[in-house]
């Protein structure tokens, strides 16, 4: 069964480097998605993706963020500068182009620690 | 906007016990709706999922109903084990306002299951 995997699974990183997370969405995909979830609170939207353009963001999806789809399989979301509030679990999800419940596969996640 | 309300946890019940999870929603239109169960050290599964008023999702023992009129999506099972222990979330499809169908999540609901 097609699933969604990320990439690394776990990420340390000092404070103000730069992180990129990537994902490879299932391939007939065409909707994809980064949501966070900061430890022991709840999964929170960051931003949807759809014909290589954002569609929909958050107000935490600040100048910070970007993503991109850098060729046909990658889905990546970089944060330009961690702070240490950056430090959440980092899901990426997609979605067919049409479907009866809109239903989005998740990934594992990635664990990001700043420090 | 729309948002979903969880009852908080922590849930702790003993094995063979009966499980409900209140989830209630306030959404324009007639979102999907579906709970989520995170396991320790894990990622998003999807448990089930419902489209429309009076559907009933199940999956794996546990069942919920979309009720319209009362705007709830309630989690039950009829006899946890140990290994339904877990956090669940509730989640509604947000249209959005360029149909990205984001996901809102509700706090989470912490479940211990006693042996």
């Amino acid at each position: 069964e097609p699933e969604v995997t990320q990439t690394p699974s776990h990420q340390v990183t000092q404070m103000g480097q730069e992180v990129i997370l990537r994902c490879v969405p299932i391939s007939n995909h065409l909707y994809f998605y980064w949501y966070r979830q900061i430890l022991g609170q709840k999964v929170e939207f960051l931003v949807s993706f759809y014909n290589n353009e954002i569609s929909e963001k958050s107000e935490i999806f600040d100048d910070q963020f970007s993503v991109e789809r850098p060729d046909g399989s990658n889905f990546t979301l970089k944060i330009r500068s961690t702070k240490l509030e950056d430090s959440a679990m980092y899901f990426c999800a997609s979605r067919r182009p049409s479907g009866l419940y809109n239903e989005q596969f998740f990934g594992p996640g990635t664990r990001l620690t700043v420090l | 906007g729309n948002s979903v309300t969880q009852m908080e946890g922590p849930v702790t019940l003993s094995e063979e016990a009966f499980l409900t999870i209140n989830c209630t929603y306030t959404a324009t239109g007639y979102p999907s709706l579906f709970w989520y169960v995170q396991y320790p050290g894990e990622g998003l599964q999807l448990l089930l999922k419902a489209t429309k008023a009076d559907d009933k999702g199940s999956n794996k023992g546990f069942e919920a109903t979309y009720r319209k009129e009362t705007t709830s999506f309630h989690l039950e099972k009829g006899s946890v084990q140990v290994s339904d222990s877990a956090v669940y979330f509730c989640a509604l499809s947000d249209q959005g306002t360029s149909g990205t169908y984001k996901y809102i999540f509700g706090t989470g609901t912490r479940l211990k299951v006693l042996a």
